[in-house]
This record gives C-alpha cells, sequence and structure tokens, in this order.
C-alpha cells in the first residue's frame, strides 16, 4: 500500500545532541512538508520541498534542517539550536497540480531528556 | 496571503447530537478547502475537500461541509455525532498554484455519552 512512513514513533533527545527524524514515500508525490505541532498551536510549517535537492524555509525553520536528495525521502534535523524541541513532528506529501491535499505520516514525538 | 479561522478551540456534544465545526477563510481567489481529522498521536486523514464542483460536500464517517461564499465559511456538520468522533478536526486553505496548505488552529470535539 502506498503511504508515507515516519519513523521512529517515539524519540529522546538529551539536550545539546542533534536528531534526525525519518519520512519515506511511495506516493511519487512532488511535494514534501515538515510540520511540528504543540497544544493549542495548530500545524506550522518547518521546511517544504517541492523539487528534489531544493526546499524552502516554512514559518519556523531556525534549529531544524532538511535534505531532499531522493524524491521518496525528507529527513529532517532537529539541531542542538532548536531551543524547545519537545513536541509532535508530521511529515506529509501532495502532487502539485489539482489540489487534492496533503497525505500525512503517523508522526513523531520527540521529547528532550 | 489566504488564512483560515476556526471559531472555538473545543467543542462538546452529546452523543447523538448535531455536530457544528465552525470554519471561515480568507482568500482573494476561489479557494480549496479541507477539513482533516486528527485522533491522539496520529497523523491528519483527510475527511473531505472542497475543489469548485459542488457547494455542499460529503466526506467519510458520515461527515458533510457546505462552502458559502457569501459568508466565506466552509463549516463542518455531522447530524448525529458518535463516541468514535471524539478527535481533533482541522480546516485548511489551499493557496492556488503552489498547492501549499494554510492550517486553522483545530478545534477538539469532545462526545459524551
Amino acid at each position: 500500500d502506498g503511504g508515507i512512513t515516519q519513523s521512529p514513533k517515539y524519540l529522546f533527545r538529551k539536550e545539546g545532541q542533534n536528531v534526525t527524524l525519518s519520512c519515506e514515500q511511495n506516493l511519487n508525490h512532488d511535494a514534501m512538508y515538515w510540520y511540528r505541532q504543540d497544544p493549542g498551536q495548530g500545524l506550522r510549517l518547518i521546511y517544504y520541498s517541492q523539487i528534489v535537492n531544493d526546499f524552502q524555509k516554512g514559518d519556523i525553520a531556525e534549529g531544524y534542517s532538511v535534505s531532499r536528495e531522493k524524491k521518496e525521502s525528507f529527513p529532517l534535523t532537529v539541531t542542538s539550536a532548536q531551543k524547545n524541541p519537545t513536541a509532535f513532528y508530521l511529515c506529509a506529501s501532495s502532487i502539485l497540480t489539482g489540489n487534492y491535499g496533503y497525505t500525512f505520516g503517523s508522526g513523531t514525538r520527540l521529547t528532550v531528556v | 496571503a489566504q488564512s483560515v479561522t476556526q471559531l472555538g478551540s473545543h467543542v462538546s456534544v452529546s452523543e447523538g447530537a448535531l455536530v457544528l465545526l465552525r470554519c471561515n477563510y480568507s482568500s482573494s481567489v476561489p479557494p480549496y478547502l479541507f477539513w482533516y481529522v486528527q485522533y491522539p498521536n496520529q497523523g491528519l486523514q483527510l475527511l473531505l475537500k472542497y475543489t469548485s464542483a459542488a457547494t455542499l460536500v460529503k466526506g467519510i464517517n458520515g461527515f458533510e461541509a457546505e462552502f458559502k461564499k457569501s459568508e466565506t465559511s466552509f463549516h463542518l456538520t455531522k447530524p448525529s455525532a458518535h463516541m468514535s468522533d471524539a478527535a481533533e478536526y482541522f480546516c485548511a486553505v489551499s493557496e492556488g498554484a503552489t498547492d501549499k496548505l494554510i492550517f486553522g488552529t483545530g478545534t477538539r470535539l469532545q462526545v459524551f455519552p
């Protein structure tokens, strides 16, 4: 079945460490997105990519980095510069025409310990 | 810039009662509108979408939404709530050609027996 796979489901990070969240899709979608979700704040866009080897900052990109070396993969690195990384992270993908909406992964919950 | 407002961060209904979740948008062009549902610790799932074919849109799980241009609204309704409808619901509007979605802050629906 086609879909988006995020891993791991739960991730614990020590302060000062970088961690990478995985996002893989087999839907042949052109665009991929990373969102951060905090209680009461909805979804906030971190980064997005519409084509391989290109990506754009979203509303809250500071302290995060991404790469898009393959169409299927869009990993997110949470760096030590992110002051408050504890949150639920969602990856999504879409085609670029027709406005069919996004397909979401099941999310990764990151906790700083 | 396009935006979407969800009135009421929490809505409570009794099982069997009408569900009404409100969404208003702003857009300078005909919008594409979406409703998503999120169950705890999961990703978002598409409930329904408006893409100008019909103003009354039927989605999954008995939900429907009506596009009202004069009121710039796209409210989500369900005639009879079920316990399994308890979740968080997000309204989203498309930015058009880029297909990037703008999400509301979400409405948490509680259903009491």
